[in-house]
């Protein structure tokens, strides 16, 4: 099946910094989604996004399905931007998820 | 309109016991499906189906059951615990189309299992 990587694995920050999180996956998707999973535990969709761009704020997405990866700009980063995140990749009907990007946002 | 929603959230089982996951989502998707997480592992799926009566496999099916009767409804049912399916499982929901596979997932709030 296909194989998705996240990196980096873990992330520190300090509030108001910038950062890019990578998503690459193994064979062409039908489906790329980006999740947040918050300190309780609750997966949040952030970015539903086969191909191109879309921002939501301070989140943005980009998939360049050619190439076989995804990338998720957080700006200004939040304490509240804590958790981790997770992409997952779709062929068919299973979707297949990345091991994530632990982020710490400190004040 | 309530999402995807199961129970219970949190359950502990003995080793050996049965019980059943509950999932349910009021948005008439097709597709259904149940992942375990486990720490350093993200999500792994377990099984899903594409419609009522139709059911398969995924990535780590043992010891798990699921049948799809309605729409809504998507248990998953552990016949005989083991301490390794100590996990946290989330069900999903999405709508697809028969020729482009499965589009956005949307995610319960979870259920905790610990079998000691």
């Amino acid at each position: 099946g296909i194989q998705v990587e996240q990196s980096p694995p873990d992330l520190i920050l300090q509030e108001g910094a910038n950062s890019t999180l990578r998503c690459n996956f193994s064979d062409s998707v039908n489906n790329l989604q980006w999740f947040h999973q918050n300190p309780w535990g609750q997966l949040i969709n952030l970015f539903y996004i086969p191909s191109g761009t879309k921002q939501n704020g301070r989140l943005s997405a980009t998939t360049v399905a050619t190439e076989r990866y995804s990338l998720l700009y957080i700006s200004s980063s939040q304490t509240t931007d804590s958790g981790v995140y997770f992409c997952a990749a779709a062929q068919g009907s299973t979707l297949t998820f990345g091991k994530g990007t632990m982020l710490l946002v400190s004040p | 309109n309530a999402g995807v929603t199961q129970t219970p959230k949190f359950q502990v089982l003995k080793t050996g016991q049965s019980m059943t996951l509950q999932c349910a989502q009021d948005m008439n998707h097709e597709y259904m499906s149940w992942y375990r997480q486990d720490p350093g592992m993200g999500l792994r799926l377990i099984h899903y189906s594409v419609g009522a009566g139709i059911t398969d496999q995924g990535e780590v099916p043992n010891g798990y059951n699921v049948s799809r009767s309605t729409t809504e409804d998507f248990p998953l049912r552990l016949l005989s615990a083991a301490p390794s399916q100590t996990s946290v499982y989330f069900c999903a929901s999405s709508t697809q189309s028969h020729g482009q596979g499965i589009y956005e997932q949307y995610f319960g709030p979870g259920t905790r299992l610990t079998v000691t």
